[in-house]
């Protein structure tokens, strides 16, 4: 039983093309992170909402935008993407902020 | 700001050797967490560790939580090809969003 899906798990879009990345959780979980990984990398935490707060991190490029219409669902919207936006993008749940996370399988965003 | 060392990047074994992963902040930490990433995969939990000192086992992974809340370490014995994978700390200052940090990629010859 899937409690964190993401789709597409794979994207492709064109450089400036606005792309709308997806997230859900059957977790009821209070907190939804969005992450961009890229190869051989660690994952970079872009924002995360508890419940309607959105939370910015300081680094996080403009271009990148975030949604959360209800628990269950968050969007990540990418605006104008350039090729170095090409990366995985990774959705993550939990209870609160010091609790585990539970990841999706996460969106492979090609640029071209 | 607070800054995150796991050391080492890259490991390579053979099967059946120890392996052990070490993270160091340079804030004290209300906790940290420990997640593995299978390659082409999404980070896993495996376990949370909060008292200072703490020492928790799951069979084969002994993690360690240090003293002054600043460091932690993962160990893993007898190493199985099972074990690849990148390992990420993730730390907790009780302020903000968990931070990960660099990874370790342990790579296991049969």
């Amino acid at each position: 039983d899937a409690m964190v899906i993401q789709n597409p798990r794979y994207q492709v879009t064109q450089f400036g093309k606005p792309v709308t990345l997806s997230c859900s959780q059957t977790l009821n979980h209070n907190v939804m992170y969005w992450y961009q990984q890229k190869s051989s990398q660690a994952p970079k935490l872009l924002f995360h909402y508890y419940d309607k707060d959105f939370n910015n991190e300081a680094d996080t490029p403009d271009n990148f935008q975030s949604r959360r219409p209800n628990t269950s669902f968050c969007f990540l919207d990418i605006r104008s993407p350039g090729l170095g936006d090409a990366a995985m993008y990774l959705c993550a749940t939990s209870r609160d902020v010091s609790y585990e996370q539970y990841f999706g399988p996460g969106t492979r965003l090609t640029v071209t | 700001g607070q800054q995150v060392m796991q050391i080492p990047q890259y490991q390579h074994v053979q099967e059946g050797e120890d392996f052990t992963t070490y993270c160091n902040s340079s804030t004290t930490l209300s906790n940290i967490q420990w997640y593995k990433q299978r390659p082409g995969g999404h980070p896993v939990f495996l376990i949370q560790l909060v008292k200072s000192g703490e020492v928790k086992k799951q069979k084969r992974l002994t993690f360690q939580f240090g003293e002054a809340k600043k460091n932690s370490s993962l160990h893993i014995t007898a190493t199985q090809t099972t074990d690849v994978g990148t390992y990420f700390c993730v730390m907790d200052t009780g302020r903000r969003a968990l931070t990960f940090g660099s990874g370790t990629r342990l790579q296991v010859q049969p």
